[in-house]
């Protein structure tokens, strides 16, 4: 198994531009999480999925949209980029129905910057 | 809703000298915790968790972690640090929903190891 998957690990974008970051799991997880990692923040919760065409927003949404038309895919979608989205991002995935739930494994991130 | 306390953005320690990491948590329900690692520019990394059952969890790499409800403690501990140990720490709790095992990760903390 991969894992989790995530593609690009490096991009740069203009004030403006739109991207999509790809998270793939090849672990048959029903959850799925999408979270930045800033500077002295920890990691925050953008959304998440507990399946396909299930998502609900996490702490901190706003700039991002998300959709899950597969248990494999789960892509996170900037429409406007802004600096303050400057970060790094990290998917990862869980199987609620296994022996042991509660355990998120990580994909390897992209790191973002926005200028 | 839940939190996690890491005291100390930035610890250093000798080579073979105890490793303390400290983390206190807040839950209206029994929590599940975990400690993770990220090392320089890579993914987090499941270090060791608590679920249910005992209270002292030991981990890769030598690290173990005790619960402690009564403390609302976590903390991380390993006897003789190494210079591979140098990395940033997460603790992180977890309760399982409907909406899934959302992680609420504390803000980290840096281990240095110094010869």
């Amino acid at each position: 198994n991969a894992g989790v998957t995530q593609t690009p690990k490096f991009r740069i974008l203009k004030i403006g531009q739109s991207m999509t970051l790809q998270c793939t799991q090849d672990m048959n997880h029903n959850y799925m999480y999408w979270y930045r990692q800033d500077p002295g923040m920890g990691l925050k919760l953008i959304y998440y999925s507990v399946g396909a065409g299930i998502t609900d927003k996490g702490e901190v949404p706003n700039g991002y949209n998300v959709s899950r038309s597969t248990t494999e895919d789960f892509p996170l979608r900037l429409e406007l980029a802004a600096p303050s989205q400057t970060s790094v991002y990290f998917c990862a995935s869980s199987y609620p129905g296994g022996w042991d739930p509660y355990e998120q494994y990580f994909g390897p991130g992209t790191r973002l910057t926005v200028t | 809703a839940q939190s996690v306390t890491q005291l100390g953005s930035h610890v250093s320690v000798s080579e073979g000298a105890l490793v303390l990491l400290r983390c206190n948590y807040s839950s209206s329900v029994p929590p599940y915790l975990f400690w993770y690692v990220q090392y320089p520019n890579q993914g987090l990394q499941l270090l060791l968790k608590y679920t249910t059952g005992a209270t002292l969890v030991k981990g890769i790499n030598g690290f173990e972690a005790e619960f402690k409800k009564s403390e609302t403690s976590f903390h991380l501990t390993k006897p003789s640090a190494h210079m591979s140990d140098a990395a940033e720490y997460f603790c992180a709790v977890s309760i399982l929903t409907g909406g899934g095992n959302k992680l609420t990760f504390g803000t980290g903390t840096q281990l240095k190891v110094e010869l």
